[in-house]
């Protein structure tokens, strides 16, 4: 079964202290991508994987990072989190051999930052 | 830059009624557009999309929308709802430019009434 699955699903954390949410694809497509979802602001892009070791910044990439070293991978760090990125993460990612456009997305992972 | 309006922020239909979803967008060129669903503390799942020919396009669970060029919108509709499908609604359109990037509207909560 085609999945993006993202842990944790669930994080309560202090400001500055490092955290990593990770996001695995076992659909072995090429193309990985982060959004955050805020309440009437919909979801918008953090950043994106085109390739293994090619990202490159979405529309709110400020205190996020990246990397991309395998394929099914795609990690997101926040370095020093803050209260302003608390909101609800997910992961997206193609199906191999469809449009690289149409995307599925993983379960989520709402963090609160204290 | 382009962007996806959904005007209604709530809207509340009585099991079995008729449904209607406005989304209208903003994009230079033939546009990707998607509709997504998003259930209580669940992630989002793919209703429908359209590429390009028929502009009446059918997805999953009994939705179906419409592209009409000529008004930049791209409805979602379905004949009766059931109260399954309380959720939340999200129109998307993609960026063909580079990054894949879908675009967000901010949402329809839909409430139904039994």
């Amino acid at each position: 079964e085609a999945q993006v699955t993202q842990n944790p699903r669930y994080l309560i954390t202090v400001t500055g202290k490092k955290l990593t949410v990770t996001c695995s694809q076992n659909m072995n497509h090429e193309y990985m991508s982060w959004y955050r979802q805020d309440p009437g602001l919909g979801l918008r892009q953090i950043y994106y994987s085109m390739n293994v070791e090619v990202t490159d910044k979405g529309d709110v990439p400020e205190g996020y990072k990246v990397s991309r070293k395998e394929k099914r991978n795609f990690p997101l760090i926040l370095e020093s989190p803050s209260p302003n990125q608390t909101s609800l993460y997910f992961c997206a990612s193609p199906i191999a051999g469809g449009s690289a456009y149409e995307q599925y997305f993983g379960p989520g992972t709402r963090l609160t930052v204290t | 830059a382009q962007s996806v309006t959904q005007p209604d922020i709530h809207i509340t239909v009585s099991e079995g009624a008729s449904l209607e979803l406005r989304c209208n967008y903003s994009y230079g060129a033939t546009p990707y557009l998607f509709w997504y669903v998003q259930s209580p503390g669940q992630g989002l799942q793919l209703l429908l999309k359209y590429f390009s020919g028929d502009t009446l396009v059918q997805g999953i669970k009994g939705f179906e929308a419409e592209f009409k060029r000529s008004q930049s919108s791209f409805n979602l509709r379905k004949p009766s709802v059931h109260w399954s499908d309380a959720a939340e609604y999200f129109c998307a359109v993609a960026s063909t430019g580079g990054g894949n990037k879908l675009t967000f509207g901010t949402g329809t909560q839909l409430k139904v009434e039994l």
